[in-house]
């Protein structure tokens, strides 16, 4: 089965810009795989922040956008706050009905 | 205003069958396009997508899963089941459903989930 990968881990400087990724352990993440993400905080429920590679949801600030780089999707989030310190999880479609949730990546803003 | 809320046991026995409920409101799951899916996330782990039932009453399952899961729906009663059989221990997470966007097939709403425990 095919594994979707996030780096475990990324840390930023408050005011900096970090770009997430997300990965098939086999093959190219493209358009067609409907990347989305989605970010949560401890104890809190997921929120969406991208669908469709790089639709931002509604409300979502425009410091954060999604993109395909080389063969992965990406989520950037430009002038990092202290408040985007969160897990975010990536989502890929895989066809005939299934989703699939990457492993999360622990941002932390310091 | 579209809401869900997933309602059910907090705790079970091993080897016991989980069923949850979502109750959902703003959207009806006749609409074409409509989907809705159940998700898990184990404490401190990562999200895990279950299955997901759509407008027309088509259902998918996790792969991993699939012989163990059952999603159903009752349009009159806004309202989707799953159920889950022979629960153990490492099933113990936060079960939420969410509906999916038409053409994104993201999870748009999310429900505010519900802990359910798998403990003797």
């Amino acid at each position: 089965q095919t594994v979707v990968t996030q780096e475990a881990s990324f840390s930023v400087s408050p005011g900096g810009t970090v770009t997430l990724t997300c990965g098939l352990s086999s093959g190219s993440v493209s358009t067609s795989h409907y990347p989305s993400w989605y970010q949560q905080t401890p104890g809190q429920t997921p929120r969406t922040l991208i669908h469709s590679t790089n639709t931002r949801s509604s409300g979502v600030p425009d410091r954060f956008s999604g993109s395909i780089l080389g063969n992965k999707a990406a989520l950037t989030i430009t002038g990092a706050q202290a408040d985007d310190e969160s897990d975010y999880y990536c989502v890929l479609y895989m066809g005939r009905g299934i989703s699939v949730f990457g492993g999360g990546t622990k941002l932390t803003v310091l | 205003q579209v809401t869900l809320k997933e309602s059910g046991p907090a705790l079970l026995n091993p080897t016991q069958t989980l069923t949850l409920t979502c109750s959902f409101s703003g959207f009806s799951l006749t609409t074409s396009g409509v989907r809705v899916s159940w998700i898990r996330q184990p404490p401190g782990k990562a999200l895990e997508w279950l299955g997901r039932i759509d407008w027309d009453d088509v259902k998918f399952y996790s792969t991993s899963l699939k012989t163990r899961l059952t999603i159903s729906k009752d349009t009159s009663k806004n309202q989707l089941v799953l159920t889950m059989t022979n629960m153990d221990p490492v099933d113990t997470a936060t079960y939420y459903c969410a509906r999916m966007g038409s053409a994104s097939l993201a999870f748009d709403i999310w429900g505010q989930g519900t802990m359910v425990t798998v403990s003797s």
